[in-house]
């Protein structure tokens, strides 16, 4: 079956701007989760959505926001980029139990230049 | 709070030699534990995960990982390294509220020469 997909691949913005990150799940998963990894610090969770609601909120500002529609498909905004907001942004689907194994895109390169 | 701690940034081993990744973990309540393995400009791939019954898991392409309740720890083995192998190495808990939510370890660098 098709794996998760992220789109777009790479992106490269300026900063003020914004920029929306799209992940579409494997089908039949419900949790879309979203995580950005940086060099320096490493894989950190942003939000989770199970059924079209936030579940779940890691410790990023409010720049950082998400949604997901009724065919399980998600995305991410960010408003206002900095350049620290540059990463590779990650969406991962599950069936959404505590102990379901997550599948990971092969995420989105952001740069903010 | 759960946390992961992966206390190696980086593991050498030899093609053909067995290999250990450390991980240990702390939560909470029960621990429901997974390793994924991320290649270069790659998405993450589930390697295995611990929820319950025999301490020893089997996962893909050979690795295995030994739960310790008592020294907390979730170490990733391999019998015999590959050259393929080489990789970053991600230790994750789950929390057991009903969530799906992973909080990683920093990764380990795996590197296998030939």
């Amino acid at each position: 079956k098709a794996g998760v997909t992220q789109t777009p691949r790479y992106l490269i913005k300026t900063r003020g701007q914004q920029v929306t990150l799209s992940c579409s799940p494997i089908s039949g998963h419900r949790s879309v989760s979203w995580y950005q990894q940086t060099p320096g610090q490493g894989l950190q969770f942003l939000f989770e959505y199970f059924s079209e609601t936030q579940r779940n909120k890691g410790n990023f500002p409010g720049r950082f926001s998400g949604r997901q529609f009724s065919n399980s498909r998600s995305e991410m905004n960010v408003s206002t980029l900095e350049l620290g907001d540059s990463a590779l942004y990650l969406c991962a689907s599950s069936l959404g139990g505590q102990y379901s194994e997550a599948f990971f895109g092969q995420g989105t390169r952001l740069t903010v230049v | 709070a759960q946390s992961v701690a992966q206390p190696e940034d980086q593991v050498n081993v030899a093609e053909g030699n067995p290999l250990t990744v450390k991980c240990t973990y702390s939560v909470s309540g029960n621990p429901y534990l997974f390793w994924y393995v991320q290649y270069p400009n790659r998405g993450l791939q589930f390697l295995l995960k611990y929820i319950t019954g025999d301490n020893l898991v089997k996962g893909s392409y050979g690795f295995e990982a030994e739960f310790n309740k008592s020294q907390t720890s979730f170490h990733l083995k391999k019998p015999s390294a590959l050259v393929s192998d080489s990789a970053l190495y991600f230790c994750a808990v789950s929390p057991g509220s009903g969530y799906s939510t992973l909080t990683f370890g920093k990764g380990t660098m795996l590197l296998v020469s030939p």
